[in-house]
């Protein structure tokens, strides 16, 4: 089973549309959660941490549910600029934030 | 400010070369990490550092891959020889340890590919 695992997609979704993704993580020691955002043919960039109460910012709202060990991360009135890859990240054991294990991304397009 | 610079940004050569990649991390971060990037395996970590010393090199992938940190500002990732199977998208990253963030700041990466 992998570390990290994501639906690979593509969502497709219009422009104003809210869409959310889920991400499962199989070390429940895991302590720190996080949601990258990757262009085509460019870096990942860190999008935002997520924390055990939920967190929001702006459009983007992140949620954790240990016991069943998933991540969610919801936006809102989607834009033409969110089409990207979203990489759920989540630290391997007892390694702190030194050693990030990244899944293999959600691909969302949205379209005008 | 620079980020975090790398390069080759595209390097094509033939299968039983040596190919080096170079990294240059931001300055005062204390962590240098290589990864890298397959469609079908997503990112993999292949090896960090602290304070130019390896710590964790399980994820590279085998003896024909070495990565050294002679100082604080560069790093290289070699591989020799060689093989078609290791085109790939090579990510330098760096994080300093003081701001307790966790974040990631990647270069631009390095599109590898052996023919």
């Amino acid at each position: 089973r992998k570390e990290v695992e994501q639906d690979p997609g593509p969502f497709n979704v219009p422009e104003g549309a809210t869409v959310a993704f889920n991400c499962t993580y199989s070390n429940s020691a895991s302590q720190s959660f996080f949601w990258y955002r990757q262009d085509c043919r460019k870096e990942p960039k860190l999008l935002m941490s997520v924390y055990s109460s939920g967190n929001e910012d702006g459009r983007f709202t992140a949620q954790l549910n240990r016991a069943s060990q998933y991540i969610s991360l919801l936006i809102r009135d989607s834009k033409l600029s969110d089409s990207a890859t979203y990489l759920c990240v989540v630290n391997a054991r007892n390694t702190g934030f030194q050693k990030l294990v990244f899944g293999t991304g959600t691909r969302l397009l949205v379209s005008p | 400010d620079a980020g975090v610079i790398q390069s080759p940004r595209h390097e094509v050569t033939e299968m039983g070369q040596e190919v080096t990649l170079r990294c240059k991390p931001i300055s005062g971060h204390d962590y240098l990490f290589w990864y890298r990037q397959t469609m079908m395996r997503g990112l993999e970590l292949l090896i960090y550092f602290n304070n130019n010393v390896p710590i964790d090199d399980s994820g590279m992938p085998e003896d024909r891959f070495s990565a050294k940190m002679p100082n604080a500002s560069f790093s290289t990732l070699k591989i020799q020889p060689s093989e078609p199977r290791d085109s790939a998208v090579y990510f330098c990253a760096s994080r300093v340890e003081v701001r307790n963030t966790g974040e990631l700041f990647f270069g631009e990466g390095s599109r590898l590919t052996v023919l």
